[in-house]
This record gives C-alpha cells, structure tokens and sequence, in this order.
C-alpha cells in the first residue's frame, strides 16, 4: 500500500540555524505535497505545499523542494526560531497518508 | 468564514459504550477525510467521504467503527463498543472541490478517552 516515510523524528537546532526534513513517498502517482506543522494539543496547520509541476516553492522562511524521479521531497527552514518548535508532519499519496512526524525543537 | 468544526472536543466513554464524534467541514468543502492520532504518533488515514458517499475507508477498522456524510448536516464518525485501545485524538479535515489535490484544512481534534 502507500507509504510515506519521514526523517529524522527528532531534531534539535540552535536559534538562526537551518533544519532540513525529509520524505520519500511510494505512490508515484502522488502530485501533491503539502507540511503540515502541529503544536502540543492543537490541530495539524498547513505551512506549505507543492505540486508535482513544480520542483521548488519558497514562502519567507520556509521552502519545499521536490525530486519526483527519486520519490522524495524536504522542507527547509532558514533561520530557526524558537516558536518554530514543534511536530511537523509530511504528506503524499491520493488520500494524504502522512509521515511519522518529526519533533523540531529550537534551542535560544 | 468557519472553520472546521469538530465536536465534542473530549469525550469519555467507558468500555463497551459507543462514540459518536462529529464534523462540519468548512463553508464550502464537500470532501471529508477522518485521521486518528495516538499519543506522539502520526496522523492514521482513517475514512475520505463525499457527500453521501464513502470514497475509501481502507483505514477504518472492519469492526466497530462506521462513517457517514449525510446530504445534511455534519459527518459522523461512530465507533461501537468501545475498548482502551480506542482512546486518541481524532480529527477531521475538509477541502475544496478539488478534493486531495487542494489543501486539508483540520478542525481541532475530538480527544477519545475510553475508561
């Protein structure tokens, strides 16, 4: 069936540095890719998203790049904050099956 | 412009009792998916419902558990006889016309407690 896998499950940064998460998706009919950030006991907010036509999309800090040959894609986060803090979670796949998480924690 | 409203927010239900959850998507949308999720775990695929249709419920458990999207009014996610292993956060998202292909919008989640 699909899945979609997602690295790494913790990351801890310090302030002003970049975070990288990544994801590889199986259904290669997939076309679009959206993150989706979740903090402690609140709901799951899109943040950003891609679709298959494009290889990158940027929004102020925050950017997603594709690579459909090799079924994966990563968000990127300039310059790290710490109300950055929290679960960020990918998607793919024809009913948005989502990654594990990842706990992005931004040390001051 | 509401959006996507999910009630009640906790529930408590004690073992073999039923759990009825529900879900008004945004003003608009008329797909539906239901996503459960366990403590520090990820978002489970659980049913993706159209306006009086199930379009895939591949996620749901064969037993106990049931979805509905009515003409009217909100969808329903039902789960009968309810055991521990049922407690969880379980959430609904809405889209557009689009369906998958336009952004999932969630509502703030029903918290399942099974006693």
């Amino acid at each position: 069936g699909e899945n979609v896998e997602q690295h790494p499950s913790t990351l801890s940064v310090q302030e002003g540095d970049s975070a990288v998460i990544k994801c590889t998706y199986s259904d290669s009919a997939s076309n679009y890719f959206p993150w989706y950030k979740q903090e402690l006991g609140k709901r799951p907010q899109l943040i950003i998203d891609i679709r298959s036509n494009v290889g990158e999309k940027k929004d102020q800090r925050i950017a997603v790049t594709l690579n459909k040959t090799a079924k994966h894609f990563s968000l990127h986060i300039t310059e790290t904050q710490p109300e950055d803090s929290a679960v960020y979670f990918c998607a793919a796949g024809g009913k948005l099956i989502f990654g594990q998480g990842t706990t992005l924690q931004v040390k001051p | 412009n509401a959006g996507v409203m999910q009630n009640p927010r906790h529930l408590v239900r004690r073992r073999g009792q039923e759990a009825r959850l529900r879900c008004s998507p945004m003003k608009g949308h008329s797909h539906v998916y239901w996503y459960r999720q366990l403590p520090e775990e990820g978002l489970k695929f659980m049913v993706y419902l159209q306006k009086e249709n199930i379009i895939d419920e591949s996620g749901m458990p064969k037993e106990r558990f049931s979805a509905e999207f009515p003409k009217e009014g909100p969808s329903i996610l039902r789960i009968q006889q309810v055991v521990r292993g049922d407690s969880a956060a379980y959430f609904c998202a809405s889209s557009g016309r689009q369906g998958v292909l336009s952004p999932l919008h969630f509502g703030n989640g029903t918290r399942l407690t099974v006693t």
